[in-house]
């Protein structure tokens, strides 16, 4: 059973940089593509982009400017970095899998709140 | 960018009743790549149906889903105490993946 659990820091001060990583366990990041997704507090979902596992991205036109997504096979993770964070960056962030580029997302993180605040 | 409009808002239903939640696509979606999740409060989502109708794994047959191009339907022939929560439509037929608002099925 594949497992994902994110880690990072829970508090991010305004315009610095969130950093966030994902590890995937039960199961090999090759060969599948891997996304980041945020839900504001009391929201809906917003996917933030994805990468393969070859290191390949695609990110959101809306958020491609302050995003990346990188990738590490030999520790069977991937992260993500957002610059120049705001309070309107402040979510639940998961990270999650899909088997193709385009297909649905199957297996999900459980999701890490970090808070955007001086 | 594809806009999904999910409707009803809310839905307020009883145990044993059915429920129909509706996803409208601002364009067409994709060879109707389009998947319905479930997320209950602190959980994340769960993948229910992909591919508009076909059911993931371990998903009871109560779910059903429907509809190509901009309407699609996801179906719940009988609540059970459990299928109370918030469901989401989400494409991912074109870039970005988007989702709709969510739909919450609430117990009248």
């Amino acid at each position: 059973q594949v497992q994902l659990q994110e880690s990072g820091p829970g508090l991010v001060k305004p315009s610095e940089t969130l950093s966030l990583t994902c590890t995937v366990s039960g199961g090999s990041i090759s060969s599948y593509y891997w996304s980041w997704i945020r839900q504001p507090p009391g929201k809906g979902l917003e996917w933030i982009g994805y990468i393969y596992y070859s290191g390949s991205a695609n990110y959101n036109p809306s958020l491609r400017s302050r995003v990346t997504i990188s990738v590490d096979t030999s520790k069977n993770q991937f992260s993500l970095k957002l610059s120049s964070v705001t309070a309107a960056d402040t979510a639940v962030y998961y990270c999650a899998r899909h088997p193709h580029r385009s297909s649905a997302i199957d297996y999900w993180g459980q999701g890490t709140l970090v808070t955007v605040s001086s | 960018e594809i806009v999904l409009t999910q409707s009803p808002g809310t839905l307020s239903l009883s145990p044993g009743e059915r429920a129909t939640l509706s996803c409208r696509a601002s364009q067409s979606v994709s060879s109707s790549y389009l998947a319905w999740y479930q997320q209950k409060p602190g959980q994340a989502p769960r993948l229910l149906l992909y591919d508009a109708s076909s059911r993931a794994t371990g998903i009871p047959d109560r779910f059903s889903g429907s509809g190509s191009g901009t309407d699609f339907t996801l179906t719940i022939s009988r609540l059970e105490p459990e299928d109370f929560a918030v469901y989401y439509c989400h494409q991912y037929g074109s870039s970005p993946r988007t989702f709709g608002q969510g739909t919450k099925v609430e117990i009248k």
